[in-house]
């Protein structure tokens, strides 16, 4: 079964600074790899998903995200964060079970955008 | 117009009870699916439905019962409920099986168990 590891559970940074959230992922064969957001008191949204092809891949609000297979990272990205960019980031990783997907999750990092 | 929608949003309620939760997708997705999320924020699948059958149980207590009537709906029936209930419960949907699908999650609904 593969597994996600979110290095750190919490990010404090200044509003306007750069910022990278990280993310490693156990090495398979084929690789599906999303990161989400979740908001205070809201659902989970879709920033951005690496299926193939470029290993940078862009999303909304900004993020961007590299995927590499040599040190199996997907690390989030972004040059300038702004106040509402505070929430919880969630990598995951996508693997097929009894012929059915199933998102991995790993354990969430707390991004903290201060002024 | 809302993709994923669950009710209710609260559900507080006292130990040992019956309840459940609703859960609505209009996007047209044949998967649907019921994930945890614990108070340390840990996310974790329950159940996954394609096409109206069960696919994925993931070593959940008999208490807990999915049941999907068509397609869109993925109701979670939950018997005698015990203190540990207490997440937030996700619903969410997809199109398709395969490993790239993207899931589209509802608001969730917290439970509280006193």
């Amino acid at each position: 079964a593969q597994s996600v590891t979110q290095l750190d559970s919490q990010v404090p940074v200044f509003e306007e600074a750069p910022v990278e959230l990280r993310c490693n992922y156990s090495s398979s064969v084929s690789v599906y790899l999303f990161w989400y957001v979740q908001y205070p008191n809201q659902g989970l949204q879709l920033l951005l998903k690496y299926l193939s092809g470029s290993t940078l891949v862009k999303g909304i609000n900004g993020f961007e995200a590299e995927f590499n297979k040599s040190q199996t990272s997907f690390h989030l990205r972004k040059p300038s964060v702004h106040i509402s960019d505070t929430a919880e980031y969630f990598c995951a990783v996508s693997e097929v079970i009894q012929g059915a997907q199933k998102l991995v999750f790993g354990q969430g990092t707390r991004l903290t955008i201060n002024p | 117009d809302t993709a994923v929608s669950q009710t209710p949003k609260y559900l507080v309620t006292q130990m040992g009870n019956d309840k459940s939760i609703k859960c609505e997708q209009n996007l047209g997705h044949d998967t649907m699916y019921w994930y945890k999320q614990d108070s340390k924020k840990f996310l974790k699948i329950m159940f996954s439905y394609n096409n109206k059958e069960l696919i994925i149980n993931e070593t959940v207590p008999n208490r807990f019962s999915p049941k999907s009537p068509d397609k869109a709906h993925l109701n979670l029936h939950i018997n005698s409920l015990e203190l540990g209930d207490s997440a937030v419960y996700f619903c969410a949907s997809s199109q398709g099986t395969g490993p790239r699908g993207i899931q589209y999650f509802g608001p969730g609904t917290r439970l509280l168990v006193l």
